[in-house]
Order: C-alpha cells, then sequence, then structure tokens
C-alpha cells in the first residue's frame, strides 16, 4: 500500500529557511515521478514542483523559482523540498504526491505538513 | 487567478445530478492535454477521482464520470450524496517555451442541500 508522509513544517520568519522531507512506501519510488503540491489556507491547490524518476528532470512554478529546490534520495525513499527566502505568501500545508503520469495523475498524497511564515 | 477556471461553488439536493466544469485554453486542454479530477473531503487530502479525461480509479462510484470538449472538461456526479460534499479540483498540463507545466483549477465547493 503506498504511503506518503510529509515531514518538517514549523512556524518560521520571513526570510528564513525550511527543509521538507517525505518519506514514501509501498511503491518503487526509485521509479516514480513525485511532486510538491501547496494549499494556502483556504485556498486551492498549487502544483510547485517536479521532479523525475532519477532527479535530473526537475520543473518549477513561477512563483517559487529561485526560492525553493526539489531533490530526492532514491536510497532512503525520500524526496525533498529546500526552502530558503521565505515570505508570509509561502504559508501552506505542502503535500508531497506521486506523479503516475500525463494519462494517470497524481494517485496518491500524503496528508501534508503546515508552513507557516510569520514574524 | 487559475490558469484552468472552476465555478467556485456549486449545489444540489440529494438525488440530482450536478455538473462543475473546467475552462482552459489552446496551451493546455485545448492542446490534448489529460485532464483529472481530484475530490478533498474537509480536513483530508485531495484523493484522485478521474484520470485520463474519464476514468474512474476502483472504488470510485461510476456515479462520477467526466468529459472533456475542446479547451473545456467536466465533471458530473449523479444521484447526490451527503457524502460527495466537498472540494472538487481538476489538473491538466500546460504546455509552454520553458516546459510542461502541472496546472490546477481554482477548486469548486459542492454543497449538498
Amino acid at each position: 500500500q503506498v504511503h506518503l508522509a510529509e515531514s518538517g513544517g514549523a512556524l518560521v520568519m520571513p526570510g528564513g529557511s525550511l527543509r521538507l522531507s517525505c518519506e514514501a512506501s509501498g511503491f518503487i519510488f526509485s521509479e516514480s515521478f513525485m511532486s510538491w503540491i501547496r494549499q494556502a489556507p483556504g485556498k486551492g491547490l498549487e502544483w510547485i514542483a517536479n521532479i523525475g524518476s532519477s532527479g535530473t528532470t526537475i520543473y518549477y512554478a513561477d512563483s517559487i523559482k529561485g526560492r525553493f529546490t526539489i531533490s530526492r534520495d532514491n536510497a532512503k525513499n525520500s524526496l525533498y523540498l529546500q526552502m530558503s527566502s521565505l515570505r508570509a505568501e509561502d504559508t501552506a500545508l505542502y503535500y508531497c504526491a506521486r506523479d503516475n503520469g500525463y494519462s494517470y495523475g497524481y494517485d496518491s498524497w500524503g496528508q501534508g505538513t503546515q508552513v507557516t511564515v510569520s514574524s | 487567478q487559475s490558469v484552468l477556471a472552476q465555478p467556485p461553488t456549486v449545489s444540489g439536493a440529494p438525488g440530482q445530478r450536478v455538473t462543475i466544469s473546467c475552462a482552459g485554453s489552446s496551451s493546455n486542454i485545448g492542446a490534448d492535454a489529460d485532464v483529472h479530477w481530484y475530490q478533498q473531503l474537509p480536513g483530508a487530502a485531495p484523493k484522485i477521482l478521474i484520470y485520463g479525461d474519464n476514468n474512474r480509479p476502483a472504488g470510485v462510484p461510476d456515479r462520477f464520470s467526466a468529459s472533456k470538449s475542446g479547451a473545456s472538461a467536466s465533471l458530473s456526479i449523479t444521484g447526490l450524496q451527503a457524502e460527495d460534499e466537498a472540494d472538487y479540483y481538476c489538473q491538466s498540463y500546460d504546455y509552454s517555451l520553458s516546459g510542461s507545466h502541472v496546472v490546477f483549477g481554482g477548486g469548486t465547493k459542492l454543497t449538498v442541500l
């Protein structure tokens, strides 16, 4: 059974940094594309980054480009999001999700980890 | 402003049929990009409801169906039940010079009256 568990969310000051983690189990992580998707309080879903199975193919949303870095460690079945220069508008619940491809969408989601940017 | 436009709210009585629209453009749905739909129950993570335009994952009731035409897609729910009250999101892919990006609709809150 596919399981994704995010961690690392916290209250951080504007301009600060944070690293989110997502531990995967129940599937062959090294063969899966993965994404980070966030949801601001009371708002909709926003895709922010994709990473291919080997880690060499990466895409970012314009809203976070240059500030956030997605990475993965297939030996540890883990996905990461390094966040820097955080802003109030980055406050959101951050989900990791398994991207099953263009024709299948995001078939598995974690429960999310909360990031709050405030002074 | 989301790339894919959805109505903020829809409502219906138990047993009725509702439809949620998802309007895109020539760079996403109109470019024949696949459309997926997600259901997010209150306080829960999103769950895939429809994939590849009109396919239901195992366990999703056949009361849920979807279609796509031109640059738009729609999700239909028949025989509305109280448990269907949730937020619904469409998702597709936008093709630009910088590559293919995932795009979501702004979400539609379904209220069962």
